[in-house]
């Protein structure tokens, strides 16, 4: 079945690092993929997605490339905050479109 | 806009006892609403999917007489967790949809359970 996998945490970064947190997926054929942030104490908000091959999500300076040759979302940010610090989780809709599926998710904790 | 609410944000209860989570959704009609159990430092297990006006669909494993879904408007689903035990104790997240078949889910701030 469809499934997600994440790079497992937690990443530690200083402030003003670069940040990747890796996703790959199985799926049939070529579904949205999506980046989710969970802070503290709070439920998940969609951080960007991306709908077909080699679109590019991007939103508060995160980016991710849809790449179906590796079948990867990869999360990038060029320059963390505190702030950033948080769960990160990758997502593909399954069950016909319905459900999400989530990664395990990467706590990154972004350090002064 | 895309807005979801839940209520309560926190709730103790005691063993037996048992507890309604409402989640609604603020600016838009949610058709679809999903309920969650997340526990600490692991991913979202996605309990049942709620359409409105009909039984939610539960997932494998979840037992459907103990959490009652009931999602009897487009704004609004609660769920009961009946006859609550410690082992219930949990964070419940909710999520809906604009639409059957859209992907894209908002999600509510989420609703932390201690049952004593």
């Amino acid at each position: 079945g469809d499934s997600v996998t994440q790079m497992e945490g937690p990443v530690t970064l200083s402030e003003e690092a670069f940040l990747t947190i890796n996703c790959t997926y199985t799926a049939t054929g070529y579904p949205s993929l999506f980046w989710y942030v969970q802070y503290p104490g709070e439920g998940l908000q969609l951080l960007l997605k991306a709908t077909k091959a080699d679109d590019k999500g991007s939103n508060k300076g995160f980016e991710a490339t849809y790449r179906k040759e590796t079948t990867s979302f990869h999360l990038e940010k060029g320059s963390v905050q505190v702030s950033d610090s948080a769960v990160y989780f990758c997502a593909l809709p399954t069950g016909g479109g319905n459900k999400l599926t989530f990664g395990t998710g990467t706590q990154l904790k972004v350090e002064l | 806009g895309a807005v979801v609410s839940q209520h309560p944000s926190w709730v103790i209860c005691k063993s037996g006892t048992s507890v309604k989570i409402e989640c609604r959704s603020l600016d838009f009609q949610a058709t679809t609403m999903f309920w969650y159990r997340q526990f600490p430092k692991q991913s979202l297990m996605l309990m049942a999917t709620s359409n409105e006006g009909s039984k939610a669909t539960y997932e494998q494993g979840v037992e459907k007489d103990k959490f009652l879904i009931n999602h009897a408007s487009l704004t609004l689903s609660t769920l009961t967790v009946t006859s609550a035990h410690p082992e219930d104790s949990s964070f419940y997240i909710c999520s809906a949809t604009p639409g059957r078949g859209r992907e894209t889910q908002y999600f509510g701030p989420g609703t932390r359970l201690l049952v004593l």
